[in-house]
C-alpha cells in the first residue's frame, strides 16, 4: 500500500465551485505539505503544517486553505475555483528526526481541472 | 530568495552512456539537496538526499554530490537504461521548505 495517499487522483470542477482534495499517510511523519505543479513553473509550496497544531502558509496560499485533522491526515480546499488554479496537486511528508531528516515523500498527485 | 537551476532543460543520450546532471543555487545556506525523479504524469520519486554536512549519497547507479561552497549539485546515473527516461528535479531544503528548479527531462534511447 502507498504511504502517502491522495483523494480525488482527478478532479473536474466549475468556476466558482468549493472543492476539497485529501491527503492520508501512513509514514508516521509529522510535517505535512501541499504543492502545485504547473508546467514551465515547477513545484511551489502552498501551504505547509509541521504538527496538528501548527499551520503556516506557503509562497501561493491565496485562494487555498488547509486543514490538519489529525498527524496523518491534511486537507486542502479551493473556496471558490478559478481556472487559473487548472494544475497537479502534491501532498508530501517528512520526519524531523532520524537519518532522513527532512526528506520527503510525495504522493501521487490530484489533477485538477477548472472549467 | 534562494532559486534552483537545472541545465540542460532536456538530454537524450544512447543506452549505456554514463551522464550528469547538474543543479545549481543561489543561497549556500540550504539544509539539505534532494534529488526526485517523476515520470509523465506521476508523483515525485525520493531518489537521493544529500544533508548539508554531507558531500555525496550514493544508491546503485546513482551518485549525487553536494557542493555548497560554489552552490552546485549534480546527479551522475552510470550505464544509462531506456527505464531511467524521466524527469529529474532536485529541490533545495531551505528553512522550512524545499525550493524546486524546473527538472531535466531525459530520455535514454535503446
Amino acid at each position: 500500500d502507498a504511504d502517502v495517499t491522495q483523494t480525488p487522483r482527478n478532479r473536474i470542477t466549475k468556476t466558482g465551485k468549493r472543492i476539497m482534495l485529501e491527503c492520508s499517510q501512513t509514514k508516521g511523519h509529522d510535517r505535512m505539505y501541499w504543492y502545485r505543479q504547473d508546467p514551465g513553473l515547477g513545484l511551489r509550496l502552498i501551504y505547509y503544517s509541521f504538527d496538528v497544531k501548527d499551520i503556516n502558509k506557503g509562497e501561493i496560499s491565496d485562494g487555498y486553505s488547509v486543514s490538519r485533522q489529525a498527524q496523518a491526515k491534511f486537507s486542502l480546499s479551493l473556496e471558490s475555483a478559478i481556472p487559473n488554479q487548472t494544475a497537479l496537486y502534491f501532498c508530501a511528508t517528512s520526519d524531523r528526526t532520524g537519518a532522513s531528516y527532512n526528506e520527503q515523500f510525495f504522493g501521487p498527485g490530484t489533477r485538477l481541472t477548472v472549467l | 530568495k534562494q532559486e534552483v537551476t537545472q541545465i540542460p532543460a532536456a538530454l537524450s543520450v544512447p543506452e549505456g552512456e554514463n551522464l550528469v546532471l547538474n543543479c545549481s543555487f543561489t543561497d549556500s545556506a540550504i539544509y539539505n539537496l534532494q534529488w526526485f525523479r517523476q515520470d509523465p504524469g506521476k508523483g515525485l520519486t525520493s531518489l537521493l538526499l544529500i544533508q548539508s554536512s554531507q558531500r555525496e549519497q550514493t544508491s546503485g547507479r546513482l551518485n549525487a554530490s553536494l557542493d555548497k561552497s560554489s552552490g552546485r549539485s549534480t546527479l551522475y546515473i552510470a550505464a544509462s537504461q531506456p527505464g531511467d527516461s524521466a524527469t529529474y528535479l532536485c529541490a533545495g531544503g531551505a528553512t522550512n521548505k524545499l525550493i524546486f528548479g524546473t527538472g531535466t527531462l531525459l530520455a535514454v534511447q535503446p
